[in-house]
């Protein structure tokens, strides 16, 4: 098992640029996340997925787009890249689902490596 | 909505000396717990989570946390700290909701050990 997989590691852009980060999980899990970390100031929920063909906006949605065509994969996307975005940005899966005897379980995250981005 | 609050953004502490890392959440309901390890360059690791029954649970590397629901807290501990313990530690809060499943993060503790 891979577990979650970003692509790619690293990236430079310039100002107006656009690119997609991809996540892929195989674990069947239903929910996917996308945080940003900067520093100081933790990890700020970006875009999630609670299954596939669905995407909601986190607490700092501003400037990306989401798709979640496959259960397995995450797409986040900048369209128009900007220096503010330079961040390192981390896709998390969790199995999901609220039966009572796995709700602990269902809220346990598993995180990628993380894929750092530096727009110039 | 849920939060959560580490106190301290950085602290120091020497090599083989105890650690204990602040960690305080804001939920209605029944939390799950969590705290995550990040090593420099690295993605997080869990350490340990408390899902329910006993409140002082051990993790990985030697961590324990207890959950002290009186005082919100639950804050992570070593006995003994190593230099590779280097790293920023996050505390998180799971929830479950009918909207999807969530999990919050405290801004993170960094950890520096002193030879």
């Amino acid at each position: 098992n891979a577990g979650v997989t970003q692509t790619p590691k690293f990236r430079v852009l310039k100002t107006g640029q656009s690119m997609t980060l991809l996540c892929a999980q195989d674990m069947n899990h239903e929910y996917m996340y996308w945080y940003r970390q900067d520093p100081g100031m933790g990890l700020r929920l970006i875009h999630y997925s609670v299954g596939e063909g669905t995407t909601a906006k986190g607490e700092v949605p501003d400037g990306y787009n989401v798709s979640r065509l496959k259960k397995q994969n995450f797409l986040l996307g900048l369209e128009s890249a900007a220096p503010s975005q330079t961040s390192v940005y981390f896709c998390a899966s969790i199995r999901g689902g609220s039966h009572l005897r796995d709700r602990g379980r269902n809220t346990e995250a598993f995180f990628g490596q993380g894929t750092r981005l530096t727009v110039v | 909505a849920q939060s959560v609050t580490q106190p301290d953004i950085h602290i120091t502490v020497s090599e083989g000396a105890s650690l204990e890392l602040r960690c305080n959440y804001s939920y209605g309901a029944t939390p799950y717990l969590f705290w995550y390890v990040q090593s420099p360059g690295q993605g997080l690791q869990l350490l340990l989570k408390y899902f329910s029954g006993d409140t002082l649970v051990q993790g990985i590397k030697g961590f324990e946390a207890e959950f002290k629901r009186s005082q919100s807290s639950f804050n992570l501990r070593k006995p003994s700290v190593h230099w590779s313990d280097a790293a920023e530690y996050f505390c998180a809060v799971g929830v479950i909701k009918a909207a999807g499943n969530k999990l919050t993060f405290g801004g993170g503790t960094r950890v520096l050990v002193k030879p």
